[in-house]
C-alpha cells in the first residue's frame, strides 16, 4: 500500500516459481505507476512503469498489471533467479513523489 | 549507474555532532528528494526541492534541515545527532511527475 515506515512484509518463494508482488494505491487521479527494486544497501532501482492508458505491459520477465476500478498495481516475476531478491516497492504519480508502499522483501529459496 | 551522485558513502560521528550530506542530480532534473531509511524499514520521505525552492515536507524533525543550490545540487544538514539518526539517506531526481525517479547510492550514515 502506501503506508511508510512499517516493517517490511516477506514473500517467500522457490527458485525457477513465479513471484506476485501486490501494491494498493488510494488517489484515482494516479495515472503514473513505477515498481522500483531495491537490493540490499543500494539506492532502489527502476524496474517497470505502466500508465493509466494500459492495463498490462510486459518486460524482461516481468509483467505489471493495472487494475485501476479497485486501484490495484501487481508486478509479476517469471522464473524467479536469487538476483531477484530484494525489496520491491511501488509508487504512484499522484499528488507527488512524497511516498512509496511500504515495500515488500522478495526472498528466494534455492 | 543513476546519474546521481552522493557523498560521502559512509560517515560515522558521535552524538550531538552535525553533518552535511551532499547530492548531485542527474543532468537536467530540477526535483530532488530525500529520503531516510533506518534497518529493514520503507523509505520515509524527508524533503523536496524544485528549482531552488522547497516544494514539499515530510516528516522532517527540526534538527533536519536541507536546500537547493543553483547548480541544483542539495544538501542535508542533520544537527544535534541522536543515536536514532543512524540510517541510509537517499537523494533521487525526477525530471517531472510522469518520468521515473534516479536514486543515488546513498550515504549510511552511523551515530555511535
Amino acid at each position: 500500500g502506501e503506508s511508510v515506515g512499517l516493517h517490511l512484509p516477506t514473500l517467500s518463494v522457490q527458485e525457477g516459481d513465479n513471484s506476485i508482488i501486490n501494491c494498493a494505491y488510494s488517489n484515482s487521479a494516479s495515472d503514473y505507476f513505477i515498481w522500483y527494486k531495491q537490493e540490499s544497501g543500494k539506492g532502489p532501482q527502476f524496474i517497470i512503469d505502466i500508465r493509466s492508458n494500459m492495463d498490462k505491459r510486459q518486460g524482461q520477465r516481468v509483467t505489471v498489471l493495472l487494475n485501476k476500478t479497485v486501484k490495484h498495481l501487481s508486478l509479476q516475476i517469471a522464473a524467479t533467479q536469487p538476483g531477484d531478491s530484494a525489496v520491491y516497492f511501488c509508487h504512484n504519480n499522484a499528488g507527488n513523489m512524497l511516498t512509496f508502499g511500504g515495500g515488500t522483501r522478495l526472498m528466494v529459496k534455492p | 549507474d543513476s546519474g546521481v551522485t552522493q557523498t560521502p558513502k559512509h560517515l560515522i560521528t558521535a552524538t550531538g555532532q552535525r553533518v552535511t550530506l551532499r547530492c548531485s542530480p542527474r543532468s537536467g532534473d530540477l526535483s530532488v528528494y530525500w529520503y531516510q531509511q533506518s534497518l529493514d524499514q520503507g523509505l520515509q520521505f524527508l524533503i523536496q526541492y524544485y528549482n531552488g525552492e522547497e516544494r514539499a515536507k515530510g516528516n522532517i524533525l527540526e534538527r533536519f534541515s536541507a536546500q537547493q543550490f543553483p547548480d541544483l545540487h542539495s544538501e542535508l544538514n542533520l544537527s544535534s545527532l541522536e543515536l536514532g539518526d543512524s540510517a541510509l539517506y537517499f537523494c533521487a531526481s525526477q525530471l517531472n511527475l510522469n518520468t521515473e525517479a534516479f536514486f543515488g547510492q546513498g550515504t549510511r550514515l552511523t551515530v555511535v
